[in-house]
């Protein structure tokens, strides 16, 4: 079974600055989806960015990027210039390839993060 | 392009009585999965919808049940509510086949006393 592993539940930054959000996940699938959503207290998930396992190439959003390290099973969340309206719960979360009748998310616990002004 | 909307936004019932959540789909969408997000967790899997058919299923009992319309939107029902399914419902659609991210509504917040 997949799991996925945020291990800081709560993080803050200074507005401006840059910080990353950690993930780990286990599974012995070689295909598959990597993704972070943000929660702000308004509750709607967004996405924020997306990864597919077989490109190499790291995603990027603007002033979202990750660093996907497959072999280690790492997807960490950098986010430059942080702004007030980065102010969220975090998520991580893992979807199998071409899953058939299973092709769902599977979520870490988040990271909270607050930007301070 | 109109995103996922929910409807209800909040919602009170008692434990014992049956619930209907509703959820449109993003436009050009064919899949809608259901969440459960209890306080202060990550969301949990119920079931996903394609096709108007249930297409995988989580851990949950058959007291939650869903529907998918022929225009994609869909129905989450829970009868005999209890107090642990108070949580925060989320709906998400996708295109199944093509692109697998899915898109979520704003939730709906379900309170059982």
């Amino acid at each position: 079974a997949q799991t996925v592993t945020q291990s800081q539940p709560e993080m803050s930054v200074q507005e401006a600055e840059t910080v990353t959000l950690s993930c780990t996940y286990d599974t012995s699938e070689n295909n598959y989806y990597l993704f972070w959503y943000k929660q702000p207290p308004s509750r709607q998930m967004i996405l924020v960015i997306r990864q597919e396992a077989y490109k190499q190439q790291n995603a990027t959003e603007n002033r979202f990027s990750v660093n996907f390290q497959k072999a280690a099973k790492s997807f960490s969340l950098k986010i430059s210039d942080s702004q007030l309206g980065d102010t969220a719960m975090y998520f991580c979360a893992f979807m199998k390839y071409n899953a058939g009748n299973n092709r769902k998310l599977i979520w870490g616990l988040g990271t909270s993060l607050a930007v301070n002004p | 392009e109109t995103g996922v909307t929910q409807s209800p936004t909040h919602l009170i019932k008692t434990r014992g009585q049956q619930v209907t959540l509703r959820c449109s789909s993003q436009s050009g969408h064919n899949t809608v999965s259901w969440y459960q997000q209890a306080l202060g967790q990550g969301p949990q899997f119920i079931f996903q919808y394609y096709r108007e058919e249930e297409n995988g299923r989580g851990n949950f009992p058959p007291r939650f049940s869903g529907l998918q319309f022929p225009n994609y939107s869909s129905e989450l029902n829970v009868n005999a509510l209890e107090l642990d399914d108070s949580a925060l419902y989320l709906c998400a659609s996708s295109f199944q086949g093509v692109q697998e991210t899915q898109y979520f509504g704003p939730g709906t917040r379900l309170l059982v006393l």
